[in-house]
């Protein structure tokens, strides 16, 4: 079964400045998806970035990029030039066979100012 | 920019009741899921739905709960008699397809609370 390990159930960054939230993940399948979500306090999920399986360059969004590493089965979120904003619960999530996402526990994000 | 719609918002029932939770998707989408979160916890996988079909369910997704797609467009479930614990926020999401570089849209979520 597929399985996200997301270890830092919390972080802080100051404001402006970069931050690797982790994400591991464990899967039999030759090729899947990576997502990325944030959760703000009001509640709903955001999508923000995937990284596919055989994209051999990493995903980038704007602020937000991937740093995926295949063989060590990591899928790390950098959020560059952290804003305020930026506070929230973020998820990591892996496509489970097409069928459905299997998520991580998630990382809440405190930006200070 | 198309969107997921869920209604209620927020819904308040007492245990035992029937509710059901409704959801829009994406017009073109063809693939259907329903999530949980119990509050400061994952998201939890219920049930995706395919063709006027479940296509897969966890086991969470027991007798209480069901799915359909009553007129082409509301997605809704049905939790027949709730209970206390089924207090949670529930997503629906939709998706175009199941290739994976899909990403899954979410609804706002409905809160659900069960007293």
């Amino acid at each position: 079964a597929q399985k996200i390990t997301q270890t830092q159930p919390g972080m802080f960054v100051q404001e402006k400045e970069a931050v690797t939230l982790d994400c591991t993940y464990d899967t039999s399948d030759q090729s899947y998806g990576l997502f990325w979500y944030k959760q703000p306090s009001s509640g709903e999920m955001i999508f923000l970035i995937y990284q596919g399986s055989y994209d051999e360059q990493n995903a980038t969004e704007g602020r937000y990029s991937l740093n995926f590493q295949k063989a060590r089965k990591s899928a790390n979120l950098v959020i560059s030039a952290s804003q305020l904003g930026d506070s929230a619960m973020y998820f990591c999530a892996i496509d489970n066979y097409g069928q459905n996402f299997v998520f991580g526990p998630g990382t809440r994000l405190s930006v200070l100012p | 920019e198309p969107e997921v719609t869920q209604t209620p918002s927020h819904q308040v029932t007492q245990m035992g009741q029937e509710v059901i939770l409704r959801c829009v998707p994406i017009s073109n989408h063809l693939y259907f899921y329903w999530y949980r979160q119990i509050l400061g916890q994952k998201v939890e996988f219920l049930v995706s739905f395919y063709n006027n079909e479940i296509s897969e369910k966890s086991e969470i997704f027991d007798d209480q709960f069901s799915v359909e797609r009553p007129d082409g467009s509301n997605f809704t479930l049905k939790i027949r008699s709730t209970k206390l614990e089924d207090s949670a926020m529930y997503f629906c999401a939709s998706r175009l397809g199941t290739e994976i570089y899909n990403e899954q849209f979410f609804g706002p979520g409905t809160r659900l609370t069960v007293l």
